[in-house]
């Protein structure tokens, strides 16, 4: 198992467009969390799955914004209508059933979305 | 609401020791977290304490917790230039979802 895997790494796109994100968790990792960081800043929670249900979903998290799980593996990020101030690192981590209080939940190296 | 504040910066001399602070603001955090993020990486669990311990040491890092002044500190042994890079501070609310402080980036000069 490689970790935690984010695709695309790097994505441009003009303001207006739609664009999706993936992220491939570790095998067997019940828990997918979608976070967003800016520069300078610390990662911010958008939302998290168990399995294929959305548990969780931050204020952050706006109607331009869903996240998918289906099968209960790999996940998705979709963005439409996208802004500028959208322009940020979406990180992805994954974590068995114990959550973050008990286990170590794994980080991918994220996918760096830059708005034009 | 929930905050963790960390300062932003801090350079040290290699071989030295590396003090990171950090303050947080739930009362009911029950894990409190240090994270560690290389330029072009995602973040890695350095380690973590349970709000009912006042230290945990693991090799170099030593984490220290005053619950009642809600401060946590990661202090680095003899911090090498690997030690580079952005640390984050996190707490573990209620959701047990963790919330994250700014970062200190820590730059390890020789």
């Amino acid at each position: 198992d490689t970790g935690v895997s984010q695709n695309p790494r790097h994505k441009i796109t003009k303001r207006g467009q739609n664009v999706t994100f993936r992220c491939d968790p570790i095998s067997e990792h019940n828990r997918l969390y979608w976070y967003r960081q800016t520069l300078g800043q610390g990662p911010e929670f958008l939302t998290y799955f168990q399995n294929e249900a959305q548990l969780e979903k931050s204020r952050l998290l706006s109607d331009r914004f869903s996240a998918e799980r289906p099968k209960g593996s790999f996940s998705t990020l979709e963005i439409q209508r996208t802004e500028q101030g959208d322009s940020a690192m979406y990180l992805c981590a994954s974590s068995p059933v114990g959550g973050w209080e008990d286990t170590e939940a794994f980080f991918g190296q994220g996918t760096r979305l830059t708005v034009v | 609401g929930e905050d963790v504040e960390q300062s932003l910066f801090l350079s040290v001399r290699e071989g030295d020791s590396s003090v990171i602070n950090c303050t947080y603001t739930d009362s009911s955090s029950t894990y409190l977290y240090w994270y560690k993020q290389e330029p072009g990486a995602g973040l890695q669990l350095l380690t973590y304490i349970f709000s009912n311990m006042d230290m945990k040491q693991d090799q170099r890092l030593t984490v220290l917790l005053n619950k009642k002044d809600k401060h946590l500190s990661l202090r680095i042994a003899d911090t090498q230039t690997g030690d580079s890079a952005i640390y984050f501070c996190a707490e573990g609310g209620g959701s047990y979802i963790p919330t994250f402080g700014r970062g200190t980036s820590l730059i390890v000069h020789p």
